[in-house]
Formats: structure tokens, sequence, C-alpha cells
């Protein structure tokens, strides 16, 4: 079974970076892309980063562009979000989801439960 | 840039047909996705490629497309089907779109 568990949220203050993980299992992770998507509290979901399967391609909405970074570790089956510089409008459940490519573009077909980030003084 | 509208609620009794309905320019051209995020969990595909169901997904729940409007059905609707859904649809690898979601009430 396909499994997708985020790690690293927290309460963090406006200027300050944090670490997101989101450790894989039940696949072969690097036959994927994998994604991160965000929910700010009581609000929709917005699409963040996302990676080649190899790791070579990454792609950042223009929201996050300069201040987030994702990374993949095929050798962990890890997928990591690195924020800087984060606001409090960057307040959100982070969810990571596994890519599925239909030949011409990307859609997400499994999600992990999130990782909660607060950016707060 | 790209966007993707859809109602704010839509409301049915039990046993009815809910649809709910997703609107955008560039769908004439792309296929659209329906997730459905209950309160409190993560997003669940129920729709991929306009209409088609993942495994594990009940028969009630069905789409379609035609011109810039796609619609996620789901017929019979029950308690358990209470959720927000949200549309999704792509022109490339960096404008990945969500509609702002819909939320069904079912009572």
């Amino acid at each position: 079974e396909v499994h997708l568990v985020e790690s690293g949220g927290g309460l963090v203050q406006p200027g300050g970076s944090l670490r997101l993980s989101c450790a894989a299992s039940g696949f072969t992770f690097t036959n994927y892309a994998m994604t991160w998507v965000r929910q700010a509290p009581g609000k929709g979901l917005e699409w963040v980063s996302a990676i080649s399967g190899g790791g070579l391609r990454t792609y950042s909405a223009d929201s996050v562009k300069g201040r987030f970074t994702i990374s993949r570790d095929n050798s962990k089956n890890t997928l990591y979000l690195q924020m800087t510089s984060l606001r409090a409008d960057d307040t959100a459940v982070f969810y990571c989801a596994r890519d599925v490519w239909t030949g011409d573009y990307f859609y997400m077909d499994v999600w992990g439960k999130g990782t909660t980030v607060t950016i707060s003084s | 840039s790209y966007e993707l509208t859809q109602p704010p609620s839509v409301s049915v009794s039990p046993g009815q047909t809910a649809r709910i309905t997703c609107s955008g320019d560039a769908l004439p051209k792309k296929y659209a996705y329906w997730y459905q995020q209950k309160s409190g969990q993560a997003p669940v595909l129920v729709i991929y490629e306009d209409t088609k169901r993942p495994s594990g997904i009940p028969e009630r729940f069905s789409g379609s497309r035609s011109g810039t409007m796609a619609t996620l059905t789901v017929s019979g609707a029950q308690v358990a089907d209470e959720a927000d859904y949200y549309c999704y649809s792509t022109d490339s690898s960096v404008n990945r779109v969500f509609g702002g979601g819909t939320k069904l009430t079912v009572l």
C-alpha cells in the first residue's frame, strides 16, 4: 500500500526557516515525481512545488519561488521542502503527494495526512 | 493565469443527486480531476481524466466534461459524502490549479 508521512512542521517566527520531510513507502519512489501542496486555515488547496523522479527538475509556484526549495533523497525514499524567509501567510497544512504523469502533464493520486506549519511571533 | 471556478456550496437531501461544477477556459483541451476532502483529513482523488474512478471509489461518483465545464456527480448522495470537493487541472508542470472548492452538504 502506498504510504506518505509528512513531518517537520511547527511554530516558527516570521523570517525563520523550517524543513519538512515526507517519508514514502509502498512504491518505487524514484519512478515518481513528487509534489507539495498547502492549505491555509479555512482556505482551499494551493500547489507549492514539484520535483522529478530523479530530482533534476524542480518547479515552484510564484508565491514561494526564491524562498522554498524542494529536494529528494531517493536512497532514503524521502521528499523535502526547505522553507526560508517564512511569512505569516505561509501558515498552512503542508501535504506531500505522489505525481502521476499522463504523458502531457501531472496530477496527484495519493496524499499524505499533512504537517502543520504556523508562522507567528 | 489559469483559473478554475466552483460554486461555494451545494446542498442536497440524502438519496438525491448532487452536481458540482467547475469552469475554466482551458478545460476544453485539458482533463479535469476531482478531490474529496472530509473535515480534518487529507484530500482523496475521486475522479481522474474527467470520467475515471480510482479503485475503491464508489460507483455513485462520476465525472463529465463538456466545453469549458467539468461536472462531478454524486448519485444517491449519502451523509458520508459530505465534504469539500476540489477540481484540479493543469496546462504545464508549473501551472497547476485547484478550484476554490465546493462544500457539499447532505441533509
